[in-house]
């Protein structure tokens, strides 16, 4: 168990609407990742952050927003939805010095 | 950009046979880390591999990291039901912290 969780689990929202994912973890680990799973294109990531108040963009961060004022915290936000952004969202950990990630149990968001 | 090719994409095997899969790619590459995902649910790792030649085995899954570092391979030895799932690679770059992730072998089996 590597101490991460995702919140909400599903969601379904609406075209243009603002919605936030959050991660936490129990642990302290440096860094923490947002990817995105769609049917033909794997895992890719959004976002990730070094430590708090580090970011850094991934393959793909257009249409997100992320911060990170706590280290045990990373929310990703989605400031007006759409339905390109259906999918399937993992939030992951690393410990600095490491190579190794850790992904939590994924939320699944719906934009109609 | 860096890009992984795992395959096969999918395969459907019976229970008992034993399976292979690969990742290739035209980078270098330090680590590579293969991970299963089961439905619903995020990838959990399996092996993690960081030297060139290593040959690593974690229960009936047995991982290499090529020699070239541009590739890895994943055995599963005497498939059962619970081995169902996607398996995918992923590789990092040196001083790098983002992962490369291959486009996952979704794996079926026959009772």
């Amino acid at each position: 168990d590597a101490g991460i969780t995702q919140s909400p689990r599903y969601k379904i929202t609406e075209t243009g609407r603002q919605v936030t994912l959050m991660c936490h973890q129990t642990w302290s680990h440096s860094y923490m990742f947002w990817y995105r799973q769609d049917l033909g294109h794997g895992l890719r990531l959004i976002y990730y952050s070094a430590a708090a108040d580090i970011t850094d963009k991934g393959e793909v961060p257009d249409g997100y927003v992320v911060s990170r004022s706590k280290t045990e915290n990373f929310p990703l936000t989605l400031e007006s939805a759409t339905r390109s952004q259906t999918s399937v969202y993992f939030c992951a950990i690393k410990t600095s010095g490491t190579d190794t990630q850790y992904f939590g149990p994924g939320t699944r968001l719906t934009v109609l | 950009g860096q890009q992984l090719n795992q395959s096969p994409q999918s395969m459907f095997i019976q229970e008992g046979e034993d399976v292979s899969m690969n990742c290739t790619s035209s980078s270098i590459f330090n680590t590579w880390l293969w991970y299963k995902q089961d439905p619903g649910e995020g990838p959990v790792l399996l092996i993690a591999l960081y030297k060139a030649g290593e040959l690593t085995s974690n229960g009936r899954l047995t991982a290499q990291f090529g020699i070239t570092r541009k590739d890895s391979f994943l055995n599963i030895s005497a498939s059962i039901p619970s081995d169902v799932g996607i398996y995918f690679c992923a590789g990092l770059v040196q001083g790098a912290q983002k992962l490369v992730f291959g486009q996952g072998t979704r794996l079926t089996i026959n009772p």
